[in-house]
């Protein structure tokens, strides 16, 4: 079964940190893998991809891949209250309409 | 803005009730999905729609049908209601091609008592 397995947290960082968030999967077919973050209540919505190995930034956001080790995270930077949500990861095929996502982390910003 | 809409928030149904959950998405995307998010579970796709009429099973499509009559409308159908299907529902719309950006609407919280 293609799992993406992600800690469900609390992550809890201080306002101005680095928080870093961490998905490995099961499936080496994946080639394309999501970051959505999900307020309380509610629906999910894409802040990053990523598809190559290796590091890709937009703003305060980094993911970073490792297909070698099946590992995918996402940083972020001068971390906000604001940023405080749930974190889901979500991998899929090239060939596939399917993304399979990851329970998620939730991450709880501190003023 | 890409619009996806689901016509209510919040449903209570009755077991053994046939329902109908509605989508409409408003950026004219082929692909349309239905997921279900649990607690701990993450969402899981239940079926999914990459062209009007055409519809393919998702991980737990078991208890669920589907209709796309139309591009910009796909509904999802629970046969008889029962009360494992308690869930968040929630709609989304990509571009044509796999691994495309989902849109997602706000979601139907169902209860089935």
């Amino acid at each position: 079964q293609k799992e993406v397995e992600q800690n469900s947290g609390p992550l809890s960082v201080p306002e101005g940190a680095i928080a870093s968030l961490n998905c490995t999967y099961s499936d080496r077919g994946s080639q394309s893998f999501f970051w959505y973050r999900q307020y309380s209540g509610k629906s999910p919505e894409l802040i990053m991809f990523i598809y190559s190995n290796g590091d890709k930034e937009d703003g305060r956001f980094t993911a970073q891949l490792n297909k070698a080790s099946q590992y995918v995270s996402l940083l972020i930077r001068d971390s906000q209250p604001s940023d405080s949500a749930t974190y889901l990861c979500a991998g899929g095929e090239d060939s596939s309409y399917k993304l399979i996502f990851g329970s998620g982390t939730r991450l709880l910003v501190r003023p | 803005d890409v619009k996806v809409t689901q016509s209510s928030r919040y449903l209570v149904k009755r077991t053994g009730e046939k329902v109908f959950l509605e989508c409409v998405q408003d950026m004219d995307h082929e692909n349309m999905f239905w997921y279900r998010q649990d607690p701990g579970l993450g969402l899981r796709l239940i079926y999914f729609s990459y062209d009007v009429k055409m519809k393919e099973k998702g991980d737990i499509p078991e208890g669920y049908s589907v209709s796309r009559e139309k591009k910009e409308r796909f509904s999802l159908i629970l046969e008889s209601a029962s009360t494992n299907q308690t869930s968040m529902y929630l709609c989304a719309s990509s571009f044509m091609g796999t691994n495309e950006k989902l849109f997602f609407g706000s979601g139907t919280q169902l209860s089935v008592l």
